[in-house]
C-alpha cells in the first residue's frame, strides 16, 4: 500500500516563529488532508488539498502532486498550535485514508 | 457545524469482556470510520462503512466487528477484549461528495 512519511517527527518552536511541516507519499493520490490533533485528542481538519495551495489565516498548505509531497506552513506560531499534525492521503476510488505517523509540535511561550 | 460524538471519553474494561463503542454523527454522512491510535503508529483504520448495513475491513480488523443499523450510528465491538486493545479509538464521518473527514473526540480504552 501507499507509504506516507512526515518530517520532522518532533518540532519545538518559540512563540512567534515560523515552521514548515512536510509530508511525502509514495504513489499518486486523489485526496490529501492535513489534520491537527490538540492535546486533548480532538482531530480537526485543517486542509483538504490534493493539489495546489490554500491559506487559512496563519496556516497555509501546498501540495505538489507530481512530486508527491505536501507542505504545511505555520506562521507566527502560538502556544495553541501545539499538538500533533497528521497528513492523510487516499489513492483509488474508496474513501479510505492512509495516515502518516504525525509531527509533534510544541510551541513554547 | 458537523458534530461527531462518541459514547465515552474514558473506558476501563476487564480482559474477556465484550465492549461496545458508539459513534453518532448529525450531518447525514454516508461514510463512517473507526480508527485506533497508538503512540508512534499514527492512526490505523479498523473498519469503515459506506452505507447502512454495509461494512468494509480496514487495515487491522482482527478482534473487532462493527454494526451500522442506522445511517447516523456506527458501532465498534470488541468481542472479547484483550490488553493489546488498550488504545485511543477515534470515529470519523464524511460525505460521499465531499472528502473531508470529521472526527469525534475519541475514547481512551484501558483493558486490564
Amino acid at each position: 500500500g501507499i507509504q506516507v512519511e512526515q518530517s520532522p517527527p518532533d518540532l519545538i518552536l518559540q512563540e512567534g516563529a515560523n515552521s514548515t511541516l512536510r509530508c511525502n507519499f509514495s504513489d499518486s493520490v486523489n485526496n490529501l488532508q492535513w489534520f491537527h490533533q490538540n492535546p486533548w485528542g480532538q482531530l480537526i481538519n485543517l486542509f483538504y488539498i490534493p493539489s495546489g495551495t490554500k491559506q487559512n489565516g496563519r496556516l497555509s498548505a501546498t501540495t505538489v502532486a507530481t512530486e508527491r509531497y505536501s507542505l504545511l506552513y505555520i506562521s507566527s506560531s502560538q502556544t495553541t498550535d501545539s499538538g500533533v499534525y497528521f497528513c492523510a492521503v487516499r489513492t483509488g476510488a474508496n474513501s479510505k485514508l492512509t495516515f502518516g505517523k504525525g509531527i509533534t509540535l510544541s510551541v513554547r511561550p | 457545524d458537523v458534530k461527531v460524538t462518541q459514547s465515552s471519553r474514558y473506558l476501563v474494561k476487564r480482559t474477556g469482556e465484550k465492549v461496545f463503542l458508539e459513534c453518532v454523527q448529525d450531518m447525514d454522512h454516508e461514510n463512517m470510520f473507526w480508527y485506533r491510535q497508538d503512540p508512534g503508529l499514527g492512526l490505523r483504520l479498523i473498519y469503515f462503512s459506506y452505507d447502512v448495513k454495509m461494512k468494509e475491513k480496514g487495515d487491522i480488523p482482527e478482534g473487532y466487528s462493527v454494526s451500522r443499523e442506522k445511517k447516523e450510528r456506527f458501532s465498534l465491538i470488541l468481542e472479547s477484549a484483550s490488553t493489546n486493545q488498550t488504545s485511543m479509538y477515534l470515529c470519523a464521518s464524511s460525505s460521499g461528495g465531499v472528502e473531508t473527514q470529521y472526527f469525534g473526540p475519541g475514547t481512551r480504552l484501558l483493558v486490564l
